[in-house]
């Protein structure tokens, strides 16, 4: 099993839509969560942290399941602007040093 | 505004020479800095962890002679690229993260695309 999994997509949705991405992940120890957008050809910028309680920010809801180790991220009113891969990021720590662990991404693509 | 600053972000090179890139935090001390490699359409991959003073923590499968790790301060880590061949040519984006926060995302540079003719 990959340590962090998501579904490759592409997911084409209509402006306006909303969807949703899920990202599983195997470390039960795993402490924190990260939603990271990259555009073609671009680095990875971050989308927002993964809190316990679950966070919003504007269109976009991010929440954290530990019992079933996975993290989700809800993108409503979709733009022609979200057009870009979507990666699921899992820090965990060990002692005194951490470990970064991608998912693949998850590529969106909204359409008019 | 940017964090983390990478140089160049773009060279093209003749296979056999050597390219150093390099990556800065800005406003924070960093003493980990992390080097990936992305290949079209694919996703990131961890080349090394950079350490600051010590050397470098290098993944399965990459060649450490082959690219070469420096780490000199708390703010510059560079990768060389050394003996370039074409199957070099990828996109490479280091990140950092701020010293001491152990759950606090990762900032990327804006990536340095290689081609290696």
């Amino acid at each position: 099993r990959k340590e962090v999994e998501q579904d490759p997509g592409p997911f084409n949705v209509p402006e306006g839509a909303t969807v949703a991405f899920n990202c599983t992940y195997s470390n039960s120890a795993s402490q924190s969560f990260f939603w990271y957008r990259q555009d073609c050809r671009k680095e990875p910028k971050l989308l927002m942290s993964v809190y316990s309680s679950g966070n919003e920010d504007g269109r976009f809801t991010a929440q954290l399941n530990r019992a079933s180790q996975y993290i989700s991220l809800l993108i409503r009113d979709s733009k022609l602007s979200d057009s870009a891969t979507y990666l699921c990021v899992v820090n965990t720590n060990t002692g005194t040093a951490s470990k970064l662990t991608f998912g693949t991404g998850t590529r969106l693509q909204v359409t008019l | 505004g940017a964090v983390v600053s990478q140089h160049p972000s773009r060279v093209i090179c003749k296979s056999g020479t050597s390219v150093k890139i390099e990556c800065r935090s800005l406003d924070f001390q960093a003493t980990t800095m992390f080097w990936y490699r992305q290949f079209p359409k694919k996703s990131l991959m961890l080349m090394a962890t950079s350490n600051e003073g010590s050397k470098a923590t290098y993944e399965q499968g990459v060649e450490k002679d082959k690219f070469l790790i420096n780490h000199a301060s708390l703010t510059l880590s560079t990768l060389t690229v050394t003996s370039a061949h074409p199957e070099d040519s990828s996109f490479y984006i280091c990140s950092a993260r701020r010293q001491g926060a152990l759950i606090s995302p990762l900032h990327f540079g804006n990536g340095t695309r290689l081609t290696v003719t």
